[in-house]
Formats: structure tokens, C-alpha cells, sequence
């Protein structure tokens, strides 16, 4: 099996930029999913494939990878985006297993 | 628009199965597409319970798979969970979704149910 490594929390100012970090082997064969969580909320897939946004999503998401590390990046973070954050990956077995991150709390100050 | 529901108890005594069923709107089952459950527990992160293939193949969470079954029933178009010998470490809200193999991500979710095991 695979594991999926997050910081816990980040903090951002209103309007800055905030990077969110994924680690794992299987990103180095494959790439992940971001999901954003509020509150009482269902999860919401923000990125997805190599940086993909399913429609509705801001294009101040982004996302990128590079060896086993994939990266989720807000440009102009607003006070809305305030929420958890969770990456998503095929494990390394190849098959359909499906793993995720411990989750990041951000929060914009 | 896909639209997931669960249905379920939301309270189960331990050492009981859990049972639940997502119905699937706006999207034929059989048409294709693989379909997940993942719970999460009260504050804590997401794990990724299985997946089923429109076909019925399954895949399973090595941590639960003892316990799991997942099925599919293309006529009612829905897929269901089943976990057995509940403890209180299985309370959670649990979530169906969708699992898009192309975007290797879940894309659509259900509102998620809470389940509580207790006596």
C-alpha cells in the first residue's frame, strides 16, 4: 500500500499565494487528485490529471508535481477557500486502490 | 448532472454489519464509471473504503477488506456497502462518490450520512 504525507495546517494573508504540499510514492507514477472540504460539507474536486479544474472551479487553483511530491497552489487566496484540503492518488499497486492525505487545514488570515 | 444519495441506520450496535445504499441519479450505472465509498471520522481525514467496476469487480481497502463487501445492482441503479463486526472505531459520516479512472479522481459526491456505532 501507499501512504499520502500533508502538513496539518498552512495559514495564508488575504490575497496571497499558498502552496500545498502532497508526498507519496505513487506520485511518482501518478497524479493526484485535490479536494476541498468545508465544514459540514462533501468533499469538492478542485484539481485534477496534471492540472485540470472540473468546471465551477476558480482558475486561481492550480495544480503541478514533481517526483513524488504534487503541489496545490492558490493565487490570490480569498477569504472563501478558507477550508480542508485532501490529496488523492492510485496507490502503488497499479491497480485501482485509492489513497489519500491526512488532510491540510488553511486558513487565510 | 450525476447525484449521488446514501441511504442507511444511522445508528448500529457493535459487533453488527453496516449497511448502506447509494442511488445513482443522472447517470446509468451500467453505462460504466467505477464507484467508491469513503468515510470520514468526526474530525479526523478521509480513507478510502472500495470501489466497484459497473461489472462488479471490487476493490478493497487492505485495512478493511476483511470486512468489506461492496455490490452493485444495475436495475435499481445503485451500489450498496456492507461492514461487518462494527466497534466503535467505524462511527463515521460516510460518503459515496464517483471515481472517474480518467481523471483518477472522485468528481462526484454524495452529502455523506453519519453513522454511530453504539449499544
Amino acid at each position: 500500500s501507499s501512504e499520502l504525507t500533508q502538513d496539518p495546517a498552512v495559514s495564508v494573508a488575504l490575497g496571497q499565494t499558498v502552496r500545498i504540499t502532497c508526498q507519496g510514492d505513487s506520485l511518482r507514477s501518478y497524479y493526484a487528485s485535490w479536494y476541498q472540504q468545508k465544514p459540514g460539507q462533501a468533499p469538492v474536486l478542485v484539481i485534477y490529471g496534471k492540472n485540470n479544474r472540473p468546471s465551477g472551479i476558480p482558475d486561481r487553483f492550480s495544480g503541478s508535481s514533481s517526483g513524488n511530491t504534487a503541489s496545490l497552489t492558490i493565487t490570490g487566496a480569498q477569504a472563501e477557500d478558507e477550508a480542508d484540503y485532501y490529496c488523492n492518488s492510485r496507490d502503488s499497486s497499479g491497480n485501482l486502490h485509492v489513497v489519500f492525505g491526512g488532510g491540510t487545514k488553511l486558513t487565510v488570515l | 448532472q450525476v447525484q449521488l444519495q446514501e441511504s442507511g441506520p444511522g445508528l448500529v450496535k457493535p459487533s453488527e454489519t453496516l449497511s448502506l445504499t447509494c442511488a445513482v441519479s443522472g447517470y446509468s450505472i451500467s453505462s460504466g464509471y467505477y464507484w467508491g465509498w469513503i468515510r470520514q471520522p468526526p474530525g479526523k481525514g478521509l480513507e478510502w473504503i472500495g470501489s466497484i467496476y459497473h461489472s462488479g469487480s471490487t476493490y478493497y481497502n487492505p485495512s478493511l477488506k476483511s470486512r468489506v463487501t461492496i455490490s452493485v445492482d444495475t436495475s435499481k441503479n445503485q451500489f450498496s456497502l456492507k461492514l461487518s463486526s462494527v466497534t466503535a472505531a467505524d462511527t463515521a459520516v460516510y460518503y459515496c462518490a464517483s471515481y472517474n479512472s480518467g481523471y483518477e479522481g472522485f468528481d462526484y459526491w454524495g452529502q455523506g450520512t453519519l453513522v454511530t456505532v453504539s449499544s
